[in-house]
């Protein structure tokens, strides 16, 4: 057990919907990473945040925002979805950037 | 080009045997991650490195700086081993952001 904690597991929803998921990071880690896996591109950054703060912004679209609020945990949400968004959405947290990362379960999302 | 090339990119092995997995990158990296993802898709960090050589159990992990190049061995595999195996750069400066392998797919038969 990582102790990262993703919600919900799966998500099926019909595209130009938004939605959320939630990571709540390892206990005391202050960082946390989002990243998208899918089928034709493997898995890509999409954005860190740092004790409340955006540190680094890779490959997210501006449909997709993040935030980090003051308990540590996070969400991603995806709005305007498009069947192309469906992925497996990871978080991971450290406690430094420069730790090693601990990677939650993954939010499979699935857009009809 | 990917900044990040990983392989094989398929890998079946006998149990017991000796395997090796590269990772050549062309960018400027602060460390080198492996992973491990299982079947069921969950993400197991395995190593960070950023020099020379680290071992855990039946796992050792190289990254040689000047050449950019790491390399991911399991000595004696079982097929419990069995799962996809992804490197991944970590830029320096600033932004400290993973850049993926595209991973190898390692299926040990017993």
């Amino acid at each position: 057990d990582s102790g990262v904690t993703q919600t919900p597991k799966h998500l099926i929803t019909a595209t130009g919907q938004r939605v959320t998921l939630r990571c709540s990071p390892r206990s005391g880690d202050l960082s946390v990473y989002w990243y998208q896996q899918s089928l034709d591109q493997g898995l890509q950054f999409l954005i860190q945040y740092y004790n409340g703060e955006e540190r680094a912004k890779g490959n997210i679209l501006e449909r997709f925002s993040a935030q980090q609020f003051p308990d540590l945990h996070s969400e991603l949400n995806l709005s305007s979805l498009e069947l192309g968004d469906s992925a497996l959405y990871f978080c991971a947290s450290s406690g430094t950037p420069n730790s090693p990362l601990h990677f939650g379960n993954g939010t499979r999302l699935t857009v009809t | 080009k990917n900044e990040v090339e990983q392989s094989p990119q398929n890998l079946t092995a006998q149990e017991g045997e000796f395997i090796t997995i590269n990772c050549s990158y062309s960018v400027g990296i602060s460390a080198l991650h492996w992973l491990q993802q299982h079947p069921g898709g969950g993400i197991v960090s395995l190593f960070m490195l950023s020099s020379g050589k680290k071992k855990h159990g039946r796992l050792i992990a190289t990254i040689n700086i000047q050449e950019k190049h790491s390399s991911l061995h399991i000595t004696a595999s079982h097929p419990r081993d069995s799962a996809v195996y992804i490197c991944a750069a970590l830029s320096s400066g600033s932004a400290r952001q993973l850049t993926f392998g595209s991973g190898t797919q390692l299926t040990v038969l017993p």
